[in-house]
């Protein structure tokens, strides 16, 4: 089993503020990285899939940066408001015939105060 | 609307029944996954197909079977074998290209005393 890893676990910031958190995944035959966002009594959703390394993606104010040849992936977020209040996912593909599964890591609870 | 149909939301069994909980898609998906969650985890897959009448078995996938009968459809039955089978249980699909998104269904939570 592929070993994911997300820190901080959980987050508390004030609105307004900017934060960020980590990806950690298996350096080598690296596929693909994604990114899902995971608001409470919805179903989580994808932000971005992420497969070259040095790619950086943006949506609104939420971007990622990759490195594939260390194995991370960072989640930025400007200006949090208490809408992205959730719980943000990794998941790895790795580039072999396992076929299409993502491996998660546990997440990081993100958690904006008005 | 084109999405993930998970029913029910709340399942409640006794301990040695089997279960089968639904999941039905109208994206026109081949990829189609099966995910436990359980508290302070994350998603651990159980088992997944890739196109009709066939499908793997994730990392979890003792105490479970599947069958992919129809695109649309991947029931998963959690079987008495299933030592902790109260959880949380998520199904996705995705669609064609490699590096397509996966997308969920709302879940059904299940708990088994």
């Amino acid at each position: 089993i592929l070993n994911v890893e997300q820190s901080p676990q959980s987050l508390h910031v004030q609105e307004g503020d900017s934060t960020n958190f980590t990806c950690s995944f298996p350096s080598s035959n690296f596929y693909a990285l994604h990114w899902y966002r995971w608001e409470t009594a919805k179903s989580p959703e994808a932000l971005f899939v992420m497969t070259l390394n040095g790619d950086e993606k943006k949506k609104g104010r939420i971007s990622a940066t990759l490195n594939t040849k260390e194995g991370y992936s960072y989640l930025y977020i400007k200006g949090s408001q208490p809408e992205d209040s959730a719980t943000y996912l990794c998941a790895f593909m790795r580039g072999e015939t396992s076929g299409s599964r993502l491996t998660f890591g546990e997440g990081t609870q993100l958690t904006v105060n008005p | 609307d084109g999405g993930i149909t998970q029913s029910p939301k709340y399942l409640f069994r006794k301990e040695g029944q089997n279960v089968t909980l639904s999941c039905e898609q109208n994206l026109n998906h081949d990829a189609m996954y099966w995910y436990r969650q359980d508290p302070g985890q994350g998603l651990r897959l159980i088992y997944y197909s890739q196109i009709v009448n066939d499908f793997q078995k994730g990392d979890i996938a003792e105490g479970y079977s599947v069958s992919r009968e129809k695109k649309e459809s991947f029931p998963l039955t959690v079987t008495s074998a299933q030592k902790n089978p109260t959880a949380f249980y998520l199904c996705a699909s995705r669609g064609s290209g490699f590096f397509s998104e996966q997308y969920f269904g709302p879940g059904t939570r299940l708990t088994v005393t």
